[in-house]
């Protein structure tokens, strides 16, 4: 199993809305990643969890709340969001976050749209 | 800081080849990656450098010149399927102790008849 899973595809939330993106790997890897991307843009690195513990956060503002239940799944909580944080948010994972050569696999995104 | 640049866009020939070149500046560079992405989908890894030199992977080649900050992806007999957008990453290892990477904005390539 090589496969990064994301759920919801799509998810289209007001601005009083909460709701929960959701990422899940099988492939034992013990670093994961939250990015956002803009349409024609690059990947933007929101956060990233070692081993569980979150160690980086790219100043993310607090609407964005992530969460590390367990080393296969990472969630990021949505509240109080703004049109402009209308993007595709896409999850990757690696082996860890701590060796030299470790490739990110991403994956196929959670296409967000804040009304 | 930080800076990695690379064309917008580009366009090439069904069977020909096309060199897509990538500069970066960073504080501390520990490899470069190169993904493509379609439209609409997820990036997929092609090739990593971080010693000086040529990696080939089939159709694909990447090379790096960590002296000169200069990376390029080769592609060779180009097919309809190869228009997407590279995006060249540069992982840098942060005061954190965590490596993250940096993309470029990314090469839109078009591959014509």
């Amino acid at each position: 199993d090589t496969e990064v899973t994301q759920t919801p595809k799509h998810l289209v939330m007001g601005m009083t809305n909460k709701k929960s993106l959701k990422c899940e790997q099988h492939m034992g890897h013990r670093a994961m990643y939250w990015y956002k991307q803009k349409a024609k843009k690059p990947p933007e690195l929101m956060f990233v969890y070692s081993y569980e513990k979150l160690s980086i956060n790219e100043s993310v503002p607090s609407r964005f709340s992530p969460e590390c239940p367990n080393s296969s799944l990472l969630n990021l909580h949505l509240h109080a969001l703004q049109p402009e944080d209308s993007a595709l948010y896409l999850c990757a994972s690696s082996p860890s976050a701590l060796a030299v050569q470790e490739t990110q696999y991403f994956g196929p995104g959670t296409r967000l749209l804040v009304l | 800081g930080q800076n990695i640049d690379q064309p917008t866009e580009m366009t090439a020939t069904e069977g020909a080849i096309v060199q897509i070149n990538c500069t970066y500046q960073t504080s501390g560079f520990n490899g470069l990656f190169w993904y493509q992405q379609h439209a609409g989908e997820a990036p997929t890894f092609l090739s990593y450098n971080v010693l000086d030199g040529l990696e080939e992977k089939g159709r694909f080649s990447s090379f790096l010149s960590r002296s000169k900050g200069y990376s390029y992806l080769l592609l060779k007999e180009l097919q309809m399927k190869d228009s997407a957008s590279y995006l060249c990453a540069v992982r840098d290892w942060g005061s954190s102790n965590t490596g993250k990477l940096i993309f470029g904005q990314g090469t839109t390539l078009q591959v014509k008849p």
